[in-house]
């Protein structure tokens, strides 16, 4: 129930298309869904976040869609970039709630974007 | 603003030795956290701290891993002895506040090869 599980495993994408990644969980008590970005050699770093009073969240070319009745939510890349190629995590918690609960992270999509 | 520092980037070792990671959080950040980073995986908690205590240490196998964290700054996460499976990136992590809901700021990590 603590889990995050995170498709596809990889993904190509075509310059200029949309990238779409999805996550899925079972513990309703989730009420934090970030998605993290890792380049090689690198750490990962906070993208985009959502809670699950709203249903899309939009920050430039990057939308997080949250469907609560499914315990879905998913990440969209529009017109994808060569420089988005990337390891992406999904994660959740129950932080909001109170007390404290640990970030769980998805297993990654690797992501190339080619020219 | 200097980010999470952590040293050293790489360390080779045969496996029942010991091995020894030091990292330095964000200025002013309270909270510091241990993951291991398995090749193909997501990030996992080991142990997180709030400032000198230990918040979190429920997925840190004790009988090899210790973590400490003197006056509330840098921490030393140490394996002993070490075995194959521990080979992975160990990610240090800070934050301001108790994390769950709030960004994760990264080192760029340790990777461990254990031969």
């Amino acid at each position: 129930q603590q889990q995050v599980k995170q498709s596809p495993q990889s993904l190509i994408v075509q310059k200029g298309g949309i990238s779409i990644i999805n996550c899925a969980y079972e513990n309703t008590a989730f009420d934090y869904f970030p998605w993290y970005q890792q380049f090689p050699g690198k750490g990962p770093a906070l993208l985009i976040a959502i809670r699950p009073d709203v249903s899309e969240k939009k920050e430039g070319r990057f939308t997080i869609s949250f469907n609560k009745s499914a315990k879905q939510f998913s990440l969209h890349i529009m017109d994808s970039q060569p420089g988005d190629s990337a390891t992406y995590f999904c994660a959740a918690s129950r932080g909001f709630s109170g007390g404290y609960n640990k970030l769980i992270f998805g297993a990654g999509t690797r992501l190339a974007v080619h020219p | 603003e200097a980010g999470v520092a952590q040293s050293p980037r790489y360390k080779i070792i045969e496996k029942r030795q010991s091995v020894a990671f030091w990292c330095n959080p964000i200025s002013g950040h309270a909270t510091l956290y241990w993951y291991q980073q398995i090749l193909g995986q997501g990030p996992k908690l080991l142990i997180q701290f709030q400032n000198n205590g230990v918040v979190d240490d429920s997925q840190l196998p004790k009988d090899r891993f210790s973590a400490e964290r003197l006056k509330g700054v840098d921490s030393t996460l140490k394996i002993q002895p070490a075995k194959l499976e521990d080979s992975a990136v160990y990610l240090c992590a800070s934050s301001l506040g108790q994390g769950a809901t709030g960004e994760l700021f990264f080192g760029e990590g340790s990777r461990l090869t254990v031969l």
